[in-house]
């Protein structure tokens, strides 16, 4: 069976730092990644997915990036955060191909202070 | 691109009455309708999707309908119980790799 992972699960960091926030997938290949924002009390904002090694798409133009380093690993950074980055961050991935269903991450919860 | 409305924003119902979350899309091209059900705190799950080649589908007390023609699609949750109390996301795809999610509503059910 296929499982999700995410690190770290909470983070508080100050205004100006980086961040690095990791996803990993287990148990499937070629899978589509991506990355999703939820404010607090908010709806699901796409961020970035990825169908393939290297391959980012971007959704949202701001100040954070993806990377695909490897085939089931994902990652989210920013070099500068602002105090509007906090947030929910989720992780999911769906069958490479022919695969609608998204499986959702346990997600990292951000604050920005 | 895709967009998706979702109502209403909050529903309170009584246990065991019946709940309905109504979404519409704008993309003629979307076949895949997913719904997640978003505990406090958690990750959302996928509850129950409906594809556009079928109008109905049920899974013990959930079910969804899709109306393609009006491009418009429900979730219905009958015996409302406590642990159906969440907040729920409609979602559309035009294709294999993304979602288009409504804002949420949230369901409280009264005991």
């Amino acid at each position: 069976s296929q499982t999700i992972h995410q690190w770290p699960a909470t983070l508080v960091q100050p205004v100006g730092s980086p961040l690095s926030l990791e996803c990993t997938v287990e148990g499937t290949s070629n899978p589509n990644l991506y990355w999703y924002r939820q404010a607090a009390g908010r709806g699901l904002q796409l961020l970035f997915y990825s169908v393939g090694i290297g391959q980012i798409s971007s959704e949202v133009p701001q100040n954070l990036s993806a990377s695909r380093p490897q085939d089931r690993q994902f990652i989210l950074s920013s070099k500068k955060l602002l105090l509007s980055d906090s947030g929910f961050y989720l992780c999911a991935w769906s069958r490479g191909t022919g695969g609608h269903e998204q499986y959702f991450g346990p997600g990292t919860r951000l604050t920005v202070t | 691109g895709e967009n998706v409305e979702q109502h209403p924003s909050t529903l309170s119902v009584q246990e065991g009455d019946s709940a309905v979350i109504k979404c519409t899309y704008s993309d003629s091209a979307s076949n895949y309708f997913p719904w997640y059900k978003q505990e406090l705190g958690k990750r959302p799950q996928l509850i129950i999707d409906i594809r556009s080649n079928v109008g109905e589908k049920k899974d013990q007390r959930i079910a969804v309908t899709l109306n393609k023609t009006a491009k418009h699609f429900s979730l219905h949750i009958t015996e409302t119980q406590p642990e159906d109390s969440a907040v729920y996301f409609c979602a559309a795809s035009p294709n294999d790799y993304k979602l288009s999610f409504g804002a949420g509503t949230t369901v409280t059910v009264r005991a």
